[in-house]
Formats: C-alpha cells, sequence, structure tokens
C-alpha cells in the first residue's frame, strides 16, 4: 500500500508570504504529525493530529498551525515566512494515537522550503 | 527536558565492516524507534524498540529501557547503509510527539 505522501516536494516563497503542505498518511491511518528539520535545531515536533483533533503541540510560535480532515488527510500552514522558516517539513502517520503501545511511525520524503 | 544523545556523531566505515551506534536517554521513555534518513531526506522506520532485542537481516536493536540505552548494530555494512542514524523516544505524557537524537551519520566506503 501506498506509504505517507507529501505535496509539494520542493518549493521556494518570499519573506512575508505564506505556505500550506499537504500530507496523505497511509491508508487506515488516523494519526498525523509534523516536524520541522534544520541543520542547526534537528528534528523538532510541531503537532500531532488523531481524528481531526490536536492532540499536542511543540514550542513553535502561532504563525505555525495545522488541520486534519475527516480522511485524516493533513495540512499545516506557516504564515509571514522568515528565513529561519527553511526546513525540510516532514510529516508521520500511524495507526494509533501516538503514546499507545506498539504505535510503530512512519515518515514521508518531506516538503524541502526555501525563504528567500 | 529530556535528553536524547547518539553517539558517534560520525562513523566512516570500509564496506563489510560491523558498527554499534549508541542512543542515551535521561529519562524514563514510552517508545523508542530507530530510523534511517536517507539521502533524500525520507527518514525510513527500522525499528520500534521500547525494550528488547529485534532483528531484520543485517540490522539489530537492543533497548535496555532501565539503564536507558540502545544500540543499533549493523553488519557486514553495504555502501547503500550510509546515511544518517536517528533514534527518538517518545514519553509516557507526552504520546505522539517523538524527540529525536542528532543522529550518526554514516558512510561507507567501496
Amino acid at each position: 500500500k501506498a506509504g505517507v505522501t507529501q505535496t509539494p516536494r520542493y518549493l521556494i516563497k518570499t519573506r512575508g508570504q505564506q505556505v500550506t503542505l499537504s500530507c496523505s498518511p497511509i491508508s487506515g491511518h488516523r494519526s498525523v504529525s509534523w516536524y520541522q528539520q534544520t541543520p542547526g535545531q534537528g528534528l523538532q515536533f510541531l503537532f500531532e493530529y488523531f481524528s481531526e483533533t490536536q492532540r499536542n503541540k511543540g514550542n513553535f510560535p502561532g504563525r505555525f498551525s495545522g488541520r486534519q480532515f475527516s480522511n485524516s488527510r493533513s495540512e499545516m500552514n506557516v504564515s509571514t515566512l522568515e528565513l529561519g522558516d527553511s526546513a525540510l517539513y516532514l510529516c508521520a502517520s500511524s495507526l494509533l494515537a501516538g503514546g499507545s503501545s506498539g504505535n510503530t511511525i512512519y515518515f514521508g520524503e518531506g516538503s524541502w522550503l526555501t525563504v528567500v | 527536558g529530556i535528553q536524547v544523545e547518539q553517539s558517534p556523531p560520525d562513523l566512516i566505515l570500509q564496506e563489510g565492516a560491523n558498527s554499534t551506534l549508541r542512543c542515551n536517554f535521561s529519562d524514563s521513555v514510552n517508545n523508542l524507534q530507530w530510523f534511517h534518513q536517507n539521502p533524500w531526506g525520507q527518514l525510513i522506520n527500522l525499528f520500534y524498540i521500547p525494550s528488547g532485542t529485534k532483528q531484520n537481516g543485517r540490522l539489530s536493536a537492543t533497548t535496555v529501557a532501565t539503564e536507558r540505552y540502545s544500540l543499533l548494530y549493523i553488519s557486514s555494512s553495504q555502501t547503500t547503509d550510509s546515511g544518517v542514524y536517528f533514534c527518538a523516544v517518545e514519553l509516557y505524557n507526552q504520546g505522539g510527539k517523538l524527540i529525536f537524537g542528532q543522529g550518526t551519520e554514516l558512510s561507507v566506503k567501496p
């Protein structure tokens, strides 16, 4: 079955613009989480959604937001882009809610965002 | 907060050699997973291993939860094993949030 699909794969935006990234989880998976990866900070948790509810949120400013739809697909939005938002944004899905025993997490290929 | 430390930070091997990567964590965890990040950025799940030992082909992993460390063994390394290996933990009261180590960058030379 198909893995976690993220679109777009690559994008370039200008400071001040906003961006929306999309994630389709593995079929049947109801949990979607988002991570930001930068050379300086490594991999950092953004948020987790399960059944359209945000269950956990990382330490990022309010410019970062997300949502999950009834079909488990998720989007994340970054408004008023800053140069420091340039990063690889990774989406992950799992069958169960985060914290459940045996809950293996699978990642997509990521969306490379460059802010100029 | 919890600290997740991986060692070594970098490792260069000749094809066919064996290696051991280590992950230390500073608090009790609900979940521990090992990932391999390929050159295109994708994180490939290797093991879900909050405790015990698992093997998958040339790879195996052991987590000793009481001593707060995990080991990833790579035997008979191949050039395709190159990339960055991450361990990530999940705390009991923060389900859904993986906390990653800084990774071990492995380079396997032919």
